[in-house]
């Protein structure tokens, strides 16, 4: 099965910065990437889909981009609101999500 | 507004059996493809079951044999019957609609409910 290893498992950022996570494949995968914000004692919340698609309703602030093994999620200007845990999710014979981002405040 | 609602969770001793339930308004559960995905404490995301439209069911290796997905169309719920419980299933169950049943965009998610296993 393939496994999804995100990096860094926790990074410390101000305001306004740009933020990039990536999540990176065992090995190469055709099908697309998602990726979800989940704050404490909530159920998590889809932001992209197919890779680089914003679902509706997530500020234009967050995007997705990769192919093959490397994927990113970038935060282009970090707010308040965006300190979470963000986790990537492939589904190859099944769903797999990976080991999870916190975004904590520097 | 399209909301699901998980219940049924709770303290029970290993080896013991436990139901969830997933009440969805909105949406019809028997039109969807609905999955449980829970959350070890202090843990990441671990998918555990679904149901696809057509009634077919599928699992996790961790859970095949000791867990049943099924759902109740009357009641537009879909439901977790975990047997065999073990220490390591104690976890937060969410349910989640499968947005185009592919397994790769789960795009409504209940508020989930805590299942403890302990003696």
């Amino acid at each position: 099965a393939i496994q999804l290893t995100q990096s860094p498992s926790s990074l410390s950022a101000s305001i306004g910065d740009r933020v990039t996570i990536t999540c990176r494949a065992s090995q190469g995968i055709t099908s697309a990437l998602a990726w979800y914000q989940q704050k404490p004692g909530k159920a998590p919340k889809l932001l992209i889909y197919d890779t680089s698609s914003l679902e509706s309703g997530v500020p234009s602030r967050f995007s997705g981009s990769g192919s093959g093994t490397d994927f990113t999620l970038t935060i282009s200007s970090l707010q308040p609101e965006d300190f979470a845990t963000y986790y990537c999710q492939q589904f190859t014979t099944y769903p797999a999500f990976g080991g999870g981002t916190k975004v904590e405040m520097k | 507004e399209v909301q699901l609602v998980e219940s049924g969770g709770g303290l029970v001793q290993p080896g013991g059996s436990l139901r969830l339930s997933c009440a969805a308004s909105g949406l019809s559960i028997s039109s969807n493809y609905m999955r449980w995905v829970r959350q070890a404490p202090g843990k990441g995301l671990e998918w555990v079951s679904v149901i696809y439209r057509d009634g077919a069911t599928y699992y996790a290796d961790s859970v095949r044999g000791r867990f049943t997905i099924s759902r109740d169309n009357s009641k537009n719920t879909v439901n977790l019957e975990m047997n065999s419980l073990r220490g390591d299933d104690t976890a937060v169950y969410y349910c989640a609609r499968d947005r185009g049943g592919g397994g790769k965009i789960f795009d409504i998610w209940g508020q989930g409910t805590m299942v403890t296993v302990s003696s």
